[in-house]
């Protein structure tokens, strides 16, 4: 049974980059059936999509992060990884990261669709 | 970005009675080279995750009670649970993932009556 788990520091300084790591378990993330995504719930509020990646390094983003966001893959240690630089208050959030479905079984580029199964979350609090 | 909207934003409904959820898209999520939707749903239970319930509009995860069901076309979605159970009571989203950005709904909180 597929498992992710979220990991890395639970406050960030405003300014400062969020850094957060998800592994893997229970299934390779080396799959060509599924990107990996990071998926964000500010306290109270609803869903935002950050971006996915493919286990070839090929990432896709939210043109509203984009410009902020980087996410990386490391196929070795079965982990990929979320850095937000220049942080806010409005970066608060709850931080998942989740399977992302392709339309076949065989990925294209950006073919990045629904989400499952996602980790627990992890609540990041970006205050000084 | 194409903008879901649910309704309504919260909902009371007795045990055992049909709940009904409706997602509008700001666009078409219908993609005519395969007559798809491209929508999912999630239900959210407080503390946890998001947990997937169905994709291509109408179909259901496993693992997932067939009183789940997900219904509609281009642009109007609804997701309607037809006997409510007490562990049925969570905050409901839609997703639409034809395009980028994936963007979800607002969310329907659903309770007892």
């Amino acid at each position: 049974q597929l498992q992710l788990q979220e990991s890395g520091p639970g406050l960030v300084k405003p300014s400062e980059t969020l850094s957060l790591t998800c592994t893997v378990s229970g299934g390779s993330i080396s799959s060509n059936s599924y990107y990996w995504g990071w998926v964000r719930q500010p306290p109270g509020k609803g869903l935002e999509w950050i971006g996915s990646i493919y286990y070839s390094g090929s990432a896709y983003y939210n043109p509203s992060l984009k410009s902020r966001v980087t996410i990386s893959v490391d196929t070795s240690k079965n982990q990929f990884s979320l850095k937000l630089k220049s942080v806010t208050a409005a970066d608060t959030a709850v931080y998942y990261c989740a399977r992302n479905y392709c339309t076949t079984s065989s990925c294209y580029p950006g073919d990045t669709r629904w989400f499952g199964p996602w980790g627990q979350g992890t609540l990041v609090t970006v205050s000084s | 970005d194409i903008v879901m909207t649910q309704s309504p934003d919260s909902l009371a409904v007795s045990l055992g009675e049909r709940a009904a959820i409706n997602c509008k898209s700001s666009q078409s999520i219908l993609y005519s080279a395969n007559n798809r939707n491209y929508l999912a749903w999630y239900q959210q239970k407080p503390g946890q995750p998001p947990k997937l319930l169905i994709y291509w509009a109408s179909t259901r995860e496993s693992g997932v009670p067939d009183r789940f069901s997900g219904s509609g076309s281009g642009t109007d979605f609804t997701l309607t649970i037809s006997s409510l159970q007490a562990e049925d009571v969570a905050v409901y989203y839609c997703h639409q993932y034809v395009v980028s950005p994936l963007t979800f709904g607002q969310g329907t909180r659903l309770e007892i009556k």
